[in-house]
């Protein structure tokens, strides 16, 4: 069975932190793994994908995840956070096959 | 290049009351999957339609079901509403084997 967890339904960060979410997913094969963004009532943006090739993506808006199968993490990174920043994330994997999988969220608030 | 569209943006029904939400895929796509989000919760995979026929269902009732269009675009239809019904419906539009594309959502809310 596919799943993923987000540890920390809230997190919060000083602006210019470092902001760190977590994410780690179960997968009997190797999966396509997503990070995305969603800003009060909007859709969901994709901020970077991992898809088998470098195990660190670079995303949009300055965010980076690692993936680390030894771990099954798939950890979202930003150095230096910015008010913009403020929003719902989510973690999503797609194992082979088309059905996605997200996590329950995490949201985060950047304390000026 | 337009991104995915859904209409209506906002819904109001009743118990029991039937409704269909719809959403125009992004140029280019032929993959469109529907999402439920409860509030809180992450988004919730319905089903998904590849070139008009059903490709993928997940954990959902048959009142729950869809079309997909000659031009892509999709419906999500679902009957006998219920009060845990209400969420936020989401469309992605693809390609078979890239990432989804979403767009903003419908707010259905069931009374």
């Amino acid at each position: 069975a596919q799943s993923v967890t987000q540890l920390g339904s809230h997190v919060s960060v000083s602006e210019g932190a470092l902001v760190l979410l977590r994410c780690n997913y179960s997968s009997s094969v190797p999966p396509y793994l997503f990070w995305y963004v969603q800003y009060p009532n909007q859709g969901l943006q994709l901020l970077l994908k991992y898809t088998s090739a470098a195990t660190l993506v670079k995303g949009i808006n300055g965010f980076e995840a690692e993936f680390k199968k030894s771990e099954t993490s798939f950890h979202l990174t930003k150095p230096s956070a910015h008010m913009s920043d403020a929003a719902e994330y989510f973690c999503a994997v797609r194992p082979p096959g088309n059905q996605f999988y997200f996590g329950t969220g995490t949201s985060l608030t950047v304390i000026p | 290049e337009t991104g995915v569209t859904q209409s209506p943006t906002h819904l109001i029904k009743t118990r029991g009351q039937q409704v269909t939400l719809r959403c125009s895929s992004q140029s280019g796509h032929n993959t469109v999957s529907w999402y439920q989000q409860a509030l809180g919760q992450g988004p919730q995979f319905i089903f998904q339609y590849y070139r008009e026929e059903e490709n993928g269902r997940g954990n959902f009732p048959p009142r729950f079901s869809g079309l997909q269009f000659p031009n892509y675009s999709s419906e999500l239809n679902v009957n006998a509403l219920e009060l845990d019904d209400s969420a936020l419906y989401l469309c992605a539009s693809s390609s078979i084997t890239d990432e989804q594309f979403f767009g903003p959502g419908t707010r259905l809310t069931v009374l």
